[in-house]
């Protein structure tokens, strides 16, 4: 089984420049989510569908874009990099709100 | 809303020794509880998790957590760490329907584990 697989694995971007981050799911699952990682914050949630074409923003959702058009895919979108956006980031999927979630491998992120 | 606190950002142990990893958490609802494993340069992995029913909860690889409503905690134990056990791990807390499963994640822990 594939899981949760995130593409690209690594990725270094200029000030300015966008690019989107691949996320695809082959569960099945409704929930699907983003979190960055940074040293000493934990994971913080950017943004997150519950099910296709609906999404709502996490905590730090500024800078980013999503949507759901299918239930396996759930891409982020960086429209504008900032240094301030370097990071690891993860994708997610959940079955339903009260089970746990399926994490990818992660997107190391440098912007430049 | 609720929070995560993982007391000590690092933890360092001996082969052998028993490995505690400190959560506490707050919630405006019964919450459900999460530890995630991450290995270097990995996702992270599942534990094990606190939902209904029993408070002590076992795990994967011999952790197991105990929830513990009057203290709002939910700590993380190992009664003999190995030296496969070194990573960091989080704990997490979801409100469930209310949040749509939203995880709200703690700072994380590194564990290490010296022979």
């Amino acid at each position: 089984n594939a899981g949760v697989t995130q593409t690209p694995k690594f990725q270094v971007l200029k000030t300015g420049q966008s690019m989107t981050l691949q996320c695809a799911q082959d569960m099945n699952h409704e929930y699907m989510s983003w979190y960055r990682q940074d040293p000493g914050m934990g994971l913080r949630l950017i943004h997150y569908s519950v099910g296709a074409g609906i999404t709502d923003q996490g905590e730090v959702p500024n800078g980013y874009n999503v949507s759901r058009s299918t239930t396996e895919d759930f891409p982020l979108r960086l429209l504008s990099a900032a240094p301030s956006q370097t990071s690891v980031y993860f994708c997610a999927s959940n079955r339903g709100p009260y089970t746990e979630a399926f994490f990818g491998q992660g997107t190391r992120l440098t912007v430049v | 809303a609720q929070s995560v606190t993982q007391l000590g950002s690092h933890v360092s142990v001996s082969e052998g020794a028993l490995v505690l990893l400190r959560c506490n958490y707050s919630s405006s609802v019964p919450p459900y509880l999460f530890w995630y494993v991450q290995y270097p340069n990995q996702g992270l992995q599942l534990l094990l998790k606190y939902t209904t029913g029993a408070t002590l909860v076992k795990g994967i690889n011999g952790f197991e957590a105990e929830f513990k409503k009057s203290e709002t905690s939910f700590h993380l134990t190992k009664p003999s760490a190995h030296m496969s056990d070194a990573a960091e791990y989080f704990c997490a807390v979801s409100e469930g329907g209310t949040s749509y499963g939203k995880l709200t994640f703690g700072q994380g822990t590194i564990l290490t584990v010296h022979p």
